[in-house]
């Protein structure tokens, strides 16, 4: 148990659904993450929350639609998805600041396996 | 701009014998390396990370990396592989807080441990 808890573990859903991802992390992080990860590819950052507002939205579709209410929670929201969205969905958190030369050390949730059918 | 590269996607090496993982990285700034480690079906677990401190590095479960810069490289080792070391590695670099402290992931290395 890493502190960082995501459900559903797994997903199936159709491209017409609308279901949504949920992370909590229990760190006392002020930034949170989602990533997603896809086989052969290096992990791909999607959304960066710091402190509740979203700080970065890496070219992400609008078919996924990041929510964060608090520094604890993160919601990703899917809608009309695509086959090609199947992969592994990663919620990650840190600490921003640290005071080590910028180091950004995350801590990762075990992922949400998501599959479009 | 930063990039990194991981030069091998599967080693295999036998139970009790060292283990090598390579990573080249290229970054404008001072850059923090790191080693993460994906067991199957969990997340990315830190191994071990460099931030301008000591060249070598110790990390969890045996593992050590040593960052040099003349080679740009921060290659992970291990004196004695275990079976439960097969997993996944991503060896992961960012450029502090000159590059927002973005970090970029290589494609990483499956590290396979025959008995």
């Amino acid at each position: 148990e890493t502190g960082v808890t995501q459900t559903p573990r797994h997903l199936v859903m159709g491209m017409t659904n609308k279901k949504s991802l949920k992370c909590e992390q229990h760190l006392g992080h002020n930034a949170m993450y989602w990533y997603k990860q896809s086989a052969k590819k290096p992990l791909e950052l999607m959304f960066v929350y710091n402190f509740k507002e979203q700080t970065e939205n890496n070219s992400v579709p609008s078919r996924f639609s990041p929510e964060c209410p608090n520094s604890s929670h993160l919601f990703l929201h899917l809608h009309t998805l695509q086959p090609e969205d199947s992969a592994l969905y990663l919620c990650a958190s840190s600490r921003v600041g640290t005071g080590i030369s910028g180091a950004n050390v995350l801590t990762f949730g075990a992922g949400s396996r998501l599959t479009v059918l | 701009a930063q990039s990194v590269t991981q030069l091998d996607s599967h080693v295999s090496v036998s139970e009790g014998t060292p283990v090598l993982l390579r990573c080249n990285y290229s970054s404008s700034y001072s850059p923090s390396l790191f080693w993460y480690v994906q067991h199957p079906n969990k997340g990315l677990q830190l191994l071990l990370k460099y931030t301008s401190a000591a060249t070598l590095v110790k990390g969890i479960n045996g593992f050590e990396a040593e960052f040099k810069k003349s080679e740009t490289s921060f290659h992970l080792t291990k004196p004695s592989a275990h079976m439960s070391d097969a997993a996944e590695y991503f060896c992961v670099v960012s450029g502090g807080k000159s590059s927002g402290d973005k970090l970029t992931f290589g494609t990483g290395t499956r590290l396979a441990v025959r008995p």
